[in-house]
């Protein structure tokens, strides 16, 4: 069964150190999703794009967080510098969008990040 | 703007019990409804979706019904067990330009044996 990807699982880095995720997206999806989901809350979703092209980040942190997805198949998700409060887990999802029938999100399993 | 609201947790019940997780949303336009779920550790994988009016999702024996009369898509089951201990979260996926999944906080099932 085809499923989203991502890597690592868990992350530990020192505040003020650069960390990267990876997210390799169900083949075929054109749109990806980052969320960030802090211990205890709903999914909050950081960045969605559309192919390569970026169709919302409004809650995405700009100052220290950026999103790629160079060739709209697989995508990076970079925090440079990372702070206490970026500790969370970091989901990745992608979904088809074909119509209203197919709008469901397919999520990874995740990288738990933990700042230090 | 667009939004949902589902029950706080933790709800406890015991094995065998109905469960009912409420779920009420606002959002502009049609949007189609979902809920996941989310065992320890893991990601969260969709349980059932309806995407119009009156349609009936459902799944492992979880069902949930689109109400538009009253913006709420409820969780239900009439039996659970020690494995449904999980969170669930409700969401809305609404056209604005682009597909956008909002999701609500989430309620955590303890079920006990």
């Amino acid at each position: 069964e085809a499923e989203v990807a991502q890597s690592p699982r868990y992350k530990i880095t020192e505040k003020s150190q650069a960390v990267a995720f990876w997210c390799d997206p169900i083949s075929g999806h054109a749109t990806l999703y980052w969320y960030r989901q802090i211990l205890g809350q709903g999914p909050e979703l950081l960045v969605q794009f559309q192919d390569e092209s970026v169709v919302d980040d409004s809650q995405l942190p700009k100052d220290r967080f950026s999103a790629e997805r160079l060739k709209g198949v697989d995508s990076t998700l970079k925090i440079q510098p990372a702070e206490l409060g970026d500790s969370a887990m970091y989901l990745c999802a992608s979904s088809l969008e074909l119509g209203l029938m197919n709008t469901e999100a397919f999520f990874g399993q995740g990288t738990r990040l933990t700042v230090v | 703007g667009d939004s949902v609201t589902q029950m706080e947790g933790p709800v406890t019940l015991s094995e065998e019990a109905f469960l009912t997780i409420n779920c009420t949303y606002t959002a502009t336009g049609y949007p189609s409804l979902f809920w996941y779920v989310q065992y320890p550790g893991e990601g969260l994988q969709l349980l059932l979706k309806a995407t119009k009016a009156d349609d009936k999702g459902s799944n492992k024996g979880f069902e949930a019904t689109y109400r538009k009369e009253t913006t709420s898509f409820h969780l239900e089951k009439g039996s659970v067990q020690v494995s449904d201990s999980a969170v669930y979260f409700c969401a809305l996926s609404v056209n604005t330009g682009g597909f956008k999944t909002i999701f609500g906080a989430g309620t955590r099932l303890f079920v006990k044996a």
